[in-house]
């Protein structure tokens, strides 16, 4: 079955406890992006990539990193976290051909105390 | 800068009703255009695009969605809605140099 899948879906951590959030999709995509979803906010994008060893920051980048040493992985990871990065994660994956088709992970939902 | 933006937060539809949910967007040149729907507790599922050619495109689930370029809207349409249509819809879209936008969403509630 085609899918994308983050781990954890719900972490509860404390203010500077370094974690990774990661991502995996079996479909061969190309692209892949992280999201994150405030409400009234909609959905802004962290960073994404367009291939492997190819990552650029979307619109919020800041307090996150990411890689992609593997096609199908893009693990987002936060050094130091701080409350304000309290918010529902989103990977998502598509072919670089089928700009904005994107295939969406279930969320990750991080709380930062 | 490139925005999307849905004007409704929220709307509520009774059962059977028909259902128009706004999306406007701003960039420089016309993006590819999608809506996306999101079930609770669930990520998002493309519900239809669009890429260029006709301007009425039809999408999953009974949707579908009218280009108007002239007022850089896409709106999205369903002529009778169902209970299951209880979601959050987002409306985005990507420039050819892959910027892609997403609206805040717009909540919808069925009432029986």
């Amino acid at each position: 079955e085609a899918q994308v899948t983050q781990n954890p879906r719900y972490l509860i951590t404390v203010t500077g406890k370094k974690l990774t959030v990661t991502c995996s999709q079996n479909m061969n995509h190309e692209y892949m992006s992280w999201y994150r979803q405030d409400p009234g906010l909609g959905l802004r994008q962290i960073y994404y990539s367009m291939n492997v060893e190819v990552t650029d920051k979307g619109d919020v980048p800041e307090g996150y990193k990411v890689s992609r040493k593997e096609k199908r992985n893009f693990p987002l990871i936060l050094e130091s976290p701080s409350p304000n990065q309290t918010s529902l994660y989103f990977c998502a994956s598509s072919y670089v051909t089928d700009a904005g088709e994107l295939f969406f992970g279930e969320g990750s939902r991080l709380t930062v105390l | 800068a490139q925005s999307v933006t849905q004007p409704d937060i929220h709307i509520t539809v009774s059962e059977g009703a028909s259902l128009e949910l706004r999306c406007n967007y701003s960039y420089g040149a016309t993006p590819y255009l999608f809506w996306y729907v999101q079930s609770p507790g669930q990520g998002l599922q493309l519900l239809l695009k669009y890429f260029s050619g006709d301007t009425l495109v039809q999408g999953i689930k009974g949707f579908e969605a009218e280009f108007k370029r002239s007022q850089s809207s896409f709106n999205l349409r369903k002529p009778s809605v169902h209970w299951s249509d209880a979601a959050e819809y987002f409306c985005a879209a990507v420039s050819i140099n892959n910027d892609m936008r997403f609206g805040a969403g717009t909540r919808l509630t069925v009432k029986p």
